[in-house]
């Protein structure tokens, strides 16, 4: 059975750096298109990065420079490190798993990041 | 302002059939992506509804049916049941953006 557990999230000051993580199991990581996606209190969908098979890396231009996607295979496990952190990056952060038609078939149950002083 | 366009809330009686566009453009619903779309319950995470512009995953009732023409997809429920209230979004790809993976901005179905 596929399952995304993510963790990493809480309170953080403006500027401060957090690290985001998204534990998978029934399927490789490394073998998968995954992405992380993140809602805002009451707001819309908001894709924020994606990491291929091959390893190539895309990031939405709102947090460009500033958020990194990873993942370590031995640890079957997707990261999102969060630098430079403002708080209009507080949300839900959602990780999924992309399928065959690049449709996000598989999602984790979240993990609130809220940056504010 | 996302780059699909969903409207914001559509509303139905129990039984009836309610439709939820999806308007794009040339370089990404036009561009032959597909489209995607997603249910998320109150508290919840989305849930994949409709794949590859019209393909239901197992598991999902045959009352949800999507399409997509041109420029624009759409979700149609038909025979609406109150456990059907919920956000729905359209998701699809872009390739004139430096945001690849492109989100409408969320339609909430207010069952009456």
């Amino acid at each position: 059975e596929v399952q995304l557990v993510e963790s990493g999230g809480g309170l953080i000051q403006p500027g401060g750096s957090l690290r985001l993580s998204c534990a998978a199991s029934g399927f490789t990581v490394s073998d998968n298109y995954m992405s992380w996606v993140r809602q805002a209190p009451g707001k819309g969908l908001e894709w924020v990065s994606l990491i291929y098979g091959d390893g190539t890396t895309y990031s939405a231009d709102s947090v460009k420079g500033r958020f990194t996607i990873s993942r370590d295979s031995s640890k079957n496990t997707l990261f999102l490190q969060m630098n430079s952190l403002r708080a209009e990056d507080t949300a839900v952060y959602y990780c999924a798993r992309a399928s065959h038609w690049n449709e996000f078939d598989y999602w984790g149950q979240g993990t609130l990041v809220t940056v504010s002083s | 302002q996302s780059v699909l366009t969903q409207p914001p809330s559509v509303s139905g009686a129990p039984g009836q059939r309610v439709t939820i566009s999806c308007t794009g453009s040339s370089s990404n619903i036009g561009a032959g992506y597909d489209v995607h779309w997603y249910q998320q319950l109150p508290g919840t995470a989305p849930k994949l509804l409709i794949y590859g512009n019209r393909n239901r995953p197992s598991g999902v009732p045959d009352r949800f049916a999507g399409s997509k023409s041109g420029t624009s997809a759409s979700l149609a429920i038909t025979g609406l049941q109150a456990e059907d209230e919920a956000d729905y979004y359209c998701q699809s790809y872009d390739s004139s953006l430096s945001d690849y993976v492109i989100f409408g901005g969320g339609t909430k179905l207010t069952v009456l």
